[in-house]
């Protein structure tokens, strides 16, 4: 049973970048696409973009400008870094696993709250 | 991008009741259509994929049924552990959209 957990700071200062890692434990992050999901306080959810283990990816357009995720296949993790943030991009940061590229998400991690405040 | 549509976006119900949740497409999406669950403070749980094929391990009473722009969620007899958000999320194209929830409360 593979299971993710994400990590990273729990408060980022406006303007600045929003660092997150996803641990993938209990199985190979190889053959799999691996994605980012936010979920602002009381609102749905977001897809942010995913990697595949061999590196390509795809960004939800409305982040593209602002959104770097790669993977580090020898620590079986993989990363995300969403700049310039402001109070809009406080939310719940979930990473999750799709069995193909743009499919559905059968695993999750449990999620990080992050807020942007100074 | 695809809007994905959901209703209602809430409603009460009681133990043993039948629901029904419909989710709909701005536009054709074959059956990329994708259910999930969640509960207050935990990550969301996939039900259904692909319309109508239940994931490993989720209770029989759970249903899915749709194509094309038109999907529905059914749940046989609801169940206190049922209580709970669902969310379509269409997987046709990326954008990866998510429906806007519809929140299944206690009557």
């Amino acid at each position: 049973q593979v299971q993710l957990q994400e990590s990273g700071p729990g408060l980022v200062k406006p303007s600045e970048t929003l660092s997150l890692t996803c641990a993938v434990s209990g199985g190979s992050i190889s053959s799999y696409y691996w994605s980012w999901i936010r979920q602002p306080p009381g609102k749905g959810l977001e897809w942010i973009g995913y990697i595949h283990y061999s590196g390509s990816t795809k960004y939800n357009p409305s982040l593209k400008s602002r959104v770097t995720i790669s993977v580090d296949t020898s620590k079986n993790q993989f990363s995300l870094k969403l700049s310039s943030v402001t109070a809009a991009d406080t939310a719940v940061y979930y990473c999750a696993r799709g069995a193909a590229a743009g499919t559905e998400f059968d695993s999750w991690g449990q999620g990080t709250l992050v807020t942007v405040s100074s | 991008d695809i809007q994905m549509t959901q209703s209602p976006s809430s409603l009460s119900a009681s133990v043993g009741d039948r629901v029904t949740i419909t989710c709909r497409a701005s536009q054709n999406i074959r059956s990329y259509l994708n259910w999930y669950q969640q509960k207050p403070g935990k990550a969301p749980k996939l039900l259904i994929y692909a319309a109508s094929t239940l994931q490993r391990g989720v209770p029989s009473r759970f249903s899915g049924s749709g194509s094309g722009t038109d999907f529905t969620l059914t749940i046989s007899s609801l169940q206190p552990e049922d209580f709970a958000t669902y969310y379509c999320q269409q997987s046709y194209t990326t954008p990866l959209i998510f429906g806007g929830g519809t929140k299944v409360e206690i009557k």
